[in-house]
């Protein structure tokens, strides 16, 4: 299994981002994703996840109304679009396939995102 | 929120050392508890996985426990590799929240 992430991303505070996941080994309704960031001098933070068997979402409330997953199941890609950026914003993003026994157990490389005037 | 509290933050050890981080949630999480290892500029790599399954591929010098609120990792003897950052996470509910880190260092 392989999850590739786009590349790196310079965004000004108050744009937006997209950043995709494109899945291969295994189909994308499997797992449920999520998303993750690692903050600079912060840690880990937990974004999001989608199941990709029924569409559903759920969001961290810290990120709700900021964050939106979507798929493309013709190209096997998931996106994750941070909206309204500020420099806080600047992380390293992951997508991570979940397992049934919530494991996190494959990871894409990351996409660094910052937020730069 | 369930908070993760990992202990130490950092360690220095040696070649061949037996390690130990612990893991701390602030409720029961019913062992729904992943242990990663990250290298700088690399992504997190599963170790274990429910408390105390080993992923596949991982070496068996790597070892998890614990259940309800305390957990631990320990690592039987260091080797050159292991040095890096250890995070533990509960995927027990969302947000699926993650300790702070453990930093291991060559002595």
């Amino acid at each position: 299994v392989q999850l590739v992430q786009s590349g790196a991303e310079v965004k000004k505070p108050g744009a937006s981002v997209k950043v995709s996941c494109k899945f291969s080994g295994h189909t994308l309704t499997e797992d449920s994703m999520h998303w993750v960031r690692l903050v600079p001098g912060k840690g880990f933070e937990w974004m999001g996840v989608f199941d990709p068997g029924d569409g559903e979402t759920i969001y961290a409330q810290k990120f709700q109304g900021r964050v939106t997953v979507t798929d493309d199941t013709s190209t096997d890609t998931l996106y994750m679009e941070l909206s309204s950026l500020t420099y806080e914003d600047t992380a390293v993003y992951y997508c991570v396939s979940v397992d049934v026994l919530r494991s996190f157990h494959y990871w894409g490389q990351g996409n660094l995102v910052t937020v730069s005037s | 929120d369930i908070q993760m509290t990992q202990s130490p933050s950092s360690l220095s050890a040696s070649v061949g050392d037996r390690v130990t981080i612990t893991c701390r949630a602030s409720q029961s999480i019913s062992g729904y508890l992943n242990w990663f290892q990250q290298k700088p500029g690399k992504a997190p790599k599963l170790l274990i996985y429910v408390a105390s399954t080993l992923q596949s591929g991982v070496p068996s010098r790597f070892s998890g426990s614990g259940s309800g609120t305390d957990f631990t990792l320990t690592i039987s003897s260091l080797q050159p590799e292991d040095f890096a950052t250890y995070y533990c996470q509960q995927s027990y509910i969302t947000p699926c929240t993650f300790g702070q880190g453990t930093k291991l260092d060559i002595k």
